[in-house]
């Protein structure tokens, strides 16, 4: 969905390294997410943020951090990348406004991101 | 433990074929149930949703079931196209928990 972005689409970096993820969202939604994509695996939601000054640990938290700059913007950070997480990154962002129970999450098209 | 399985892990078929596929889940307490639609390198895409109290729901050639007793769903596509090729992702809240997903092929 382009209302939703994710940079960057792709990257490649080595073990011990920073690196952030960044999201961006013109849809005017209130809430963010963040899910890595393992082959074989389900998602699994990394960290949520209902709000810019509301941020909450997924199921696989360890390793990542996030920052929810402003309502659009929410970015990932691996604060020090192991291979283990060389996953396909989505961000997601929903309207909790829009449908109670029933609400639907729009998905960016990914980061794929490999780690030496 | 909260957990959704998929089934068939892949499947191929021929074009105008229908296909179904299962979804059963152990998640709790239950919210809704999403079927998505995930075309190789994009994000997933909702196709249908549905909450305790209802059994179907179809979206053009998509038609979901929901057996809220027997905590199974399944997603029946019919007449299948070439772009209906892609990953379909079951996904159960209250807890956001997703299926690995089918991996589904059509061949002209």
């Amino acid at each position: 969905d382009a209302d939703v972005t994710q940079t960057p689409r792709n990257r490649i970096t080595k073990t011990g390294k920073r690196i952030m993820l960044e999201c961006s969202q013109t849809k005017g939604h209130d809430r963010m997410y963040w899910y890595r994509q393992d082959p074989g695996l389900g998602l699994r939601l990394i960290y949520y943020s209902f709000d810019v000054k509301d941020i909450n640990k997924g199921e696989i938290s360890d390793g990542y951090s996030v920052s929810r700059q402003a309502q659009a913007k929410f970015s990932l950070s691996l604060e020090s990348a192991i291979p283990n997480q060389t996953a396909l990154y989505f961000c997601a962002t929903s309207d909790s406004a829009r449908g109670g129970e029933t609400e639907t999450q729009y998905f960016g098209p990914g980061t794929r991101l490999l780690v030496l | 433990k909260n957990q959704v399985e998929q089934s068939p892990q892949s499947l191929i078929i021929l074009e105008g074929k229908n296909c179904t596929l299962q979804c059963n889940y152990t998640v709790s307490p239950f919210s809704n149930l999403r079927w998505y639609k995930q075309d190789t390198g994009r994000g997933p895409v909702s196709l249908t949703i549905m909450t305790f109290s209802e059994n179907t729901k179809s979206n053009g050639r998509y038609t979901a079931t929901l057996d809220a007793d027997t905590k199974q769903s399944s997603l029946h596509i019919t007449a299948s196209q070439l772009s209906d090729s892609a990953s379909y992702i079951c996904v159960v809240s209250s807890k956001l928990i997703f299926g690995a997903g089918t991996r589904l092929a059509v061949h002209p």
